[in-house]
């Protein structure tokens, strides 16, 4: 069935480190793929995303790459900021249209 | 400003109690979704509407009851069968009826004592 699989965290980088959160995905097909970020208290907003093979998805420095034969949309960003504290969240499109299935979440804490 | 909005932003309420959370948008987005958040465990679809008067259940609908009136309102009651209802709630919408792309509000934290 469909599931996403991500990294446990929490993260703890320092500031300017690079950021690699793993996520995988299980499905028929070709799903859509998108990152979710979540600051405290507050809802999901949509970081990026992808909707087929070898299409990468960016924004504010983050990036991540729809490979099919890995069946992964790792997140990644070069240079990370105290700002990017925050939860994490991969997700893929179901079998059942319009409904999306979320990884558990990854807690990401930059210091300064 | 188009957007989701959720209120309140927190809730308290006794067990035994219904309460019903408010979702709202103007957006103009056919479908809705609500979701529930407990710490490590990710967001678990409640129940979704794709269109006006019709809706289906997600994977945890059990205690849990919905209605789709209106295009731009899709409410959450919280019944006293819900065993555990204590957690933040979210309400998402998207534009179409299939799309993927999901837009959320800013959540209600639920406590019930």
């Amino acid at each position: 069935g469909d599931s996403v699989t991500q990294m446990e965290g929490p993260v703890t980088l320092s500031e300017e480190a690079f950021l690699t959160i793993n996520c995988t995905y299980t499905a028929t097909g070709y799903p859509s793929l998108f990152w979710y970020v979540q600051y405290p208290g507050e809802g999901l907003q949509l970081l990026l995303k992808a909707t087929k093979a070898d299409d990468k998805g960016s924004n504010k420095g983050f990036e991540a790459t729809y490979r099919k034969e890995t069946t992964s949309f790792h997140l990644e960003k070069g240079s990370v900021q105290v700002s990017d504290s925050a939860v994490y969240f991969c997700a893929q499109g179901g079998s059942t249209l319009g409904r999306l299935y979320f990884g558990r979440g990854t807690q990401l804490t930059v210091w300064p | 400003d188009g957007g989701i909005t959720q209120s309140p932003k927190y809730l308290f309420r006794k067990e035994g109690q219904n309460v019903t959370l408010s979702c709202e948008q103007n957006l103009n987005h056919d479908a809705m979704y609500w979701y529930r958040q407990d710490p490590g465990q990710g967001l678990r679809l409640i129940y979704y509407s794709q269109i006006v008067n019709d809706f289906q259940k997600g994977d945890i609908a059990e205690g849990y009851s919905v209605s789709r009136e209106k295009k731009e309102s899709f409410p959450l009651t919280v019944t006293s069968a819900q065993k555990n209802p204590t957690a933040f709630y979210l309400c998402a919408s998207s534009i179409e009826p299939g799309a993927y792309e999901q837009y959320f509000g800013p959540g209600t934290r639920l406590t019930v004592t």
